[in-house]
């Protein structure tokens, strides 16, 4: 069983839908997590970043996190074409630049906004 | 915001020869860098943690000496694929901690011929 499970889609949806996008992992020491956004042939980039349980919005992106579940969202309100990328999952047992802080990714999920 | 720069974006080598990649923080010092290899439709996958003036922790399964990694400054890491073959080929990232987050570079292209 990988620690990380994200569905990897693809998940194809219509201009100005809500989208959401989960996670579900296994080991409790997860503490810090993060969604990414990859563009094809770029690196991730961060979107989202909660520290332990709750939610967190960020303009049309909310974060939920529900570590009694082990399960984490991303929400994307009004989706633009501009949003079609893979999204990925990370979580870490501490954050911070020290080894501590490693990164354990999902597979990613690759979404498509059409006009 | 914190910038993390990886040169090249794209190399084509020849079975057996080698290839380095550049990883640079621009604006911020990082400890700690870390190099990730992503096959299509993958996800990342950890291949070893840098630390500056010390030797490079390895994640199982990769070997060290074919992908070796030097962290000579604060500011920069290299990660050299040696004697590549068809099977290196890939997408290699790096990343780093800076502004309270971890930041990634654009990523290199391997392809071995």
């Amino acid at each position: 069983q990988k620690e990380v499970e994200q569905d990897p889609g693809p998940l194809s949806v219509p201009e100005g839908a809500i989208v959401s996008l989960n996670c579900t992992y296994s080991n409790s020491a997860f503490q810090y997590f993060m969604w990414y956004r990859q563009y094809s042939r770029k690196g991730p980039e961060l979107l989202m970043y909660t520290y332990s349980s709750g939610n967190k919005e960020d303009g049309r992106f909310t974060a939920q996190v529900d570590k009694s579940s082990k399960y984490i969202s991303l929400f994307i309100r009004d989706s633009q074409p501009s949003d079609s990328a893979t999204y990925l999952c990370a979580m870490s047992v501490q954050a911070g630049g020290t080894s501590y802080g490693k990164l354990t990714f999902g597979q990613g999920t690759i979404l498509t906004v059409h006009p | 915001g914190a910038v993390v720069s990886q040169h090249p974006s794209r190399v084509i080598c020849k079975s057996g020869t080698s290839v380095k990649i550049e990883c640079r923080s621009l604006d911020f010092q990082a400890t700690t860098m870390f190099w990730y290899r992503q096959f299509p439709k993958q996800s990342l996958m950890l291949m070893a943690t840098s630390n500056e003036g010390s030797k490079a922790t390895y994640e199982q399964g990769v070997e060290k000496d074919k992908f070796l990694i030097n962290h000579a400054s604060l500011t920069l890491s290299t990660l050299t694929v040696t004697s590549a073959h068809p099977e290196d080929s890939s997408f290699y990232i790096c990343s780093a901690w800076g502004d309270r987050a971890r930041h990634f570079g654009n990523g290199t292209r391997l392809t071995v011929t």
